[in-house]
């Protein structure tokens, strides 16, 4: 099956402070999703982007599928974004997350 | 989001016990599909179904018994479930089962003793 990679594992940052988390697969896909699951364990959807660029207020994404990887940007960090963040591929495969602290 | 609804939050049973979860959705989706998420693991896909009918089952043990009545709800039935099994239950819906993205319900948290 397709394998996928995120990183980094865990990143912690200061407020206001701008990242990027990656996620590479292994294999051609048409469906690609990013999701933040919180503290309280809920998975909401950020993302559904097989290919191209969107952008959600301070969140954007960008998938190149020919080269097998997608990045989530958050820009100007805050404490509620904290938690741990998911690519998922094709439904089938997630990856194992980047866990992400954002101190005030 | 609020469009998939999990019942109960938590859930603690022993292996003995049979128990089930149930998840409804209430955004005119057609797939469904149940999630198993273990602590410090990546999900995993258990079952899918389309239009009511099972597509996919991952290897799953037969203690876990699905159950999808109608394209709006979907249940987990749990019987001598081990230790192990203990995770958060996440159901999950999408308009198509294959190129729509996934909406998740809160989940189940569930403790077998």
């Amino acid at each position: 099956g397709i394998q996928v990679e995120q990183s980094p594992p865990d990143l912690i940052l200061q407020e206001g402070a701008n990242s990027t988390l990656r996620c590479n697969f292994s294999d051609s896909v048409n469906n690609l999703q990013w999701f933040h699951q919180n503290p309280w364990g809920q998975l909401i959807n950020l993302f559904y982007i097989p290919s191209g660029t969107k952008q959600n207020g301070r969140l954007s994404a960008t998938t190149v599928a020919t080269e097998r990887y997608s990045l989530l940007y958050i820009s100007s960090s805050q404490t509620t974004d904290s938690g741990v963040y998911f690519c998922a591929v094709s439904r089938l495969t997630f990856g194992e997350g980047t866990q992400l602290t954002v101190n005030p | 989001e609020t469009g998939v609804t999990q019942t109960p939050r938590h859930l603690v049973m022993g292996m003995t016990n049979k128990k089930s979860l149930k998840c409804e959705q209430h955004l005119g989706h057609n797939a469904m599909y149940w999630y198993k998420q273990s602590a410090k693991k990546p999900l995993e896909l258990m079952f899918v179904y389309n239009f009511k009918e099972q597509t996919e089952n991952n290897s799953v043990p037969s203690r876990f018994s699905p159950e999808c009545p109608n394209s709006s709800h979907l249940f987990l039935h749990l019987h001598t479930l081990q230790p192990e099994d203990s995770a958060l239950y996440l159901c999950a819906s999408s308009l198509g089962q294959y190129n729509s993205p996934l909406h998740f319900g809160n989940g189940t948290r569930l403790t077998v003793t």
